[in-house]
């Protein structure tokens, strides 16, 4: 069975700083999908990255960069220069290439706070 | 920008009542999406469905949940009878599966906040 673990709870930066969200995984297939999602406090679920289990190199978009490590089954995001726009719920997620249903399996959520 | 709508937004409703969650689906998606989120359970699937037929609704309390896509532009989440524990927000997404291709990334609506009484 597919497992998603955000270990932080809740992190709190100052504007400017720099901030990783943590993601770990678990799963039995070789070929797999790895989402993040973010959800502002208006509520809805924001699309902002999708990478695919062959594919390790880091990924960078303006501020935000993703590091993913297979040999440690993490998929990190960090926010450089983090804006108080970047408040929100951050959600990792993972869907398996097996079976019919392609469902993500989100991890809990970190809940990032940038304060001015 | 295509997104997936969702109506209504807000709903109160007194326990015993049916409720009727719709969802339209950006247009050209082949893949319905529905997802409950709670602050206990976090998001869980309800349905899915592909091209119109659901593929797995195993997270759906059979009983009283019932979900259908009466044309590909419109998906619905039933509830009827409703009970308080079935507060929670709930979000319809859509996106495009191709036979052979990768899990489809799902593209979400603002969500339903659904408050039972």
């Amino acid at each position: 069975a597919q497992k998603v673990t955000q270990a932080q709870t809740e992190i709190s930066v100052v504007e400017k700083e720099d901030v990783t969200l943590d993601c770990v995984y678990e799963t039995r297939d070789t070929t797999y999908y790895l989402f993040w999602y973010k959800q502002p406090p208006s509520g809805e679920l924001v699309f902002l990255i999708r990478r695919n289990s062959f594919d390790e190199q880091n990924e960078i978009s303006g501020r935000y960069s993703w590091n993913f490590q297979k040999s440690t089954s993490s998929f990190n995001f960090t926010i450089t220069a983090s804006q108080v726009v970047d408040s929100a719920v951050y959600f990792c997620a993972l869907s398996e290439a097996t079976g019919s249903a392609r469902q993500l399996t989100f991890g809990s959520g970190t809940q990032l706070t940038v304060l001015p | 920008d295509a997104r997936v709508t969702q109506t209504p937004r807000h709903k109160v409703t007194e326990m015993g009542q049916e409720v009727t969650m719709r969802c339209q689906p950006i247009l050209g998606h082949n893949t319905v999406f529905w997802y409950r989120q709670t602050m206990m359970q976090g998001l869980e699937l309800l349905a899915y469905f592909r091209n119109r037929a659901p593929l797995d609704d195993s997270g759906m309390p059979k009983d009283r949940f019932s979900a259908e896509m009466p044309d590909a532009t419109l998906a619905t989440l039933k509830i009827q009878p409703s009970e308080p524990r079935d507060s929670a927000v709930y979000f319809c997404a859509s996106g495009l599966k191709r036979d052979s291709g990768p899990p489809d990334t799902q593209y979400f609506g603002p969500g339903t906040r659904l408050t039972v009484l």
